[in-house]
């Protein structure tokens, strides 16, 4: 089975600093999808970004931009300027031939 | 609003109850997951289906039944309630792509088992 890792269970980044999270998985498909899910504090998943693995290009959107790495297996995540509304617990997810999560990481966001 | 709608949004019932958990999926999506999330975990996927099938199992228990209607809409039937099901769970839906699935999470409902 697919599984995906989140080494860093808790991370902290000052405000308007950047930081980036981590993620690795295994699989022996060479088409799947990946994601970055944030989940704040009221417990909604909110997706995040995707990015298709058959993309060389990394995906972005807005201050949140990825590192997608093939070969290494990697996908991590960086928030750009840092606002408060993003701690949160952030869950990497990958797809194929269904979904699966990491164990997420929360981010806690320094005045 | 991602779009995906969950019925209850809160529930509190006792041991050894039986509850059903409703999910409606976003329009035109024909997959549904199912999630369970106790406080300070993770997600553990429980099922999945596709246009009315059950399609993938997780570790979902067999205190635990759902199913996916005509209308798409999918229903998670929990039996014989422990304190250890207390959890929220979660519904999401996905579209089909050229390549993949795109999930979608509804709001989730908070399940206390007293």
């Amino acid at each position: 089975a697919q599984t995906v890792t989140q080494s860093q269970p808790e991370m902290s980044v000052q405000e308007a600093e950047t930081v980036t999270l981590s993620c690795t998985y295994d699989t022996s498909e060479s088409d799947y999808y990946l994601f970055w899910y944030k989940q704040p504090p009221s417990r909604q998943m909110i997706l995040v970004i995707r990015q298709e693995a058959y993309k060389q290009q990394n995906a972005t959107e807005n201050r949140f931009s990825v590192n997608f790495q093939k070969a290494a297996k990697s996908f991590s995540l960086k928030i750009s300027d840092s606002q408060l509304g993003d701690a949160a617990m952030y869950f990497c997810a990958y797809w194929r031939p269904r979904f699966y999560f990491g164990s997420g990481t929360k981010l806690n966001v320094k005045p | 609003d991602s779009g995906v709608t969950q019925t209850p949004k809160h529930l509190i019932t006792a041991t050894g109850q039986r509850v059903t958990l409703r999910c409606s999926p976003r329009s035109g999506d024909l997959s549904v997951y199912w999630y369970q999330q106790s406080l300070d975990q993770g997600l553990q996927f429980l099922i999945q289906y596709y246009n009315g099938e059950e399609r993938a199992k997780g570790n979902i228990l067999e205190r635990f039944s759902a199913q996916q209607f005509p209308d798409l809409h999918s229903e998670l039937n929990l039996s014989s309630l422990e304190l250890g099901d207390s959890a929220l769970y979660f519904c999401a839906s996905s579209v089909e792509e050229v390549e993949g699935e795109t999930q979608y999470f509804g709001p989730g409902t908070r399940l206390l088992v007293l």
